[in-house]
């Protein structure tokens, strides 16, 4: 299994421009989230999905868009890219059952600047 | 909701054993409270999770008390390798949200 996998690994983007950060895991997991991470600062989670169809934001979703229309692929798309939104974003997948959380499988992340 | 507090960093020496403790008000009856560390560059990655009392792995073991206000991640023995910075996360079963913690930098010396 490749577990989590993102692509790019770094991205340089002007003011304004748009992209999407791919995310693909092969774990059959139902959950998967996106999250940013500043420079020397702990998580922050962007969005989630807990299944194929369902999104719901976390706690800092302003400039950013997900869908899910596969359990594999989780994309993360900015609009109007803006300086705060340099970061290094990670993508994590996990199986939640039981009712409760599960562990989480994180990609290696992608190193975003916006200038 | 609960919020997580840790130290923001710890040092320590090799072979020695390092317990780093996390405070989680308000946590729900449901919640479980799980452990991550993180080398720089790479995503995080999980250590160990638990409910209550104590639980234990090959890496490490977790030590919540009864109030479950607070969790202790135990590293027994550490070597240069576990300088890290280690998260704690509160998984909320009742909203869906997830608290995270601001991290530990663990520095371990020779």
């Amino acid at each position: 299994n490749a577990g989590v996998t993102q692509t790019p690994k770094f991205r340089i983007l002007k003011i304004g421009q748009s992209m999407t950060l791919q995310c693909t895991q092969d774990m059959n997991h139902n959950y998967m989230y996106w999250y940013r991470q500043d420079p020397g600062m702990g998580l922050k989670l962007i969005y989630y999905s807990v299944g194929a169809g369902i999104t719901d934001k976390g706690e800092v979703p302003n400039g950013y868009n997900v869908s899910r229309s596969t359990t594999e692929d989780f994309p993360l798309r900015l609009e109007l890219a803006a300086p705060s939104q340099t970061s290094v974003y990670f993508c994590a997948s996990s199986l939640r059952d039981r009712g409760h959380y599960n562990e989480q499988f994180f990609g290696p992340g992608t190193r975003l600047t916006v200038l | 909701l609960a919020k997580t507090t840790q130290p923001i960093s710890m040092d320590s020496y090799e072979g020695q054993e390092v317990n780093i403790t996390c405070s989680h008000n308000n946590i729900a009856t449901n919640d479980y409270i799980t452990w991550y560390q993180q080398f720089p560059s790479q995503g995080p990655r999980f250590i160990i999770q638990g409910y209550k009392t104590k639980v234990t792995n090959e890496v490490a073991s977790l030590f919540i008390p009864a109030d479950r206000k607070s969790s202790t991640l135990s590293l027994p023995r550490v070597s240069l390798s576990d300088t890290a910075v280690y998260y704690c996360l509160v998984g909320e079963s009742s909203n869906y949200q997830l608290i995270w913690g601001a991290g530990t930098k663990l520095i371990i010396k020779p």
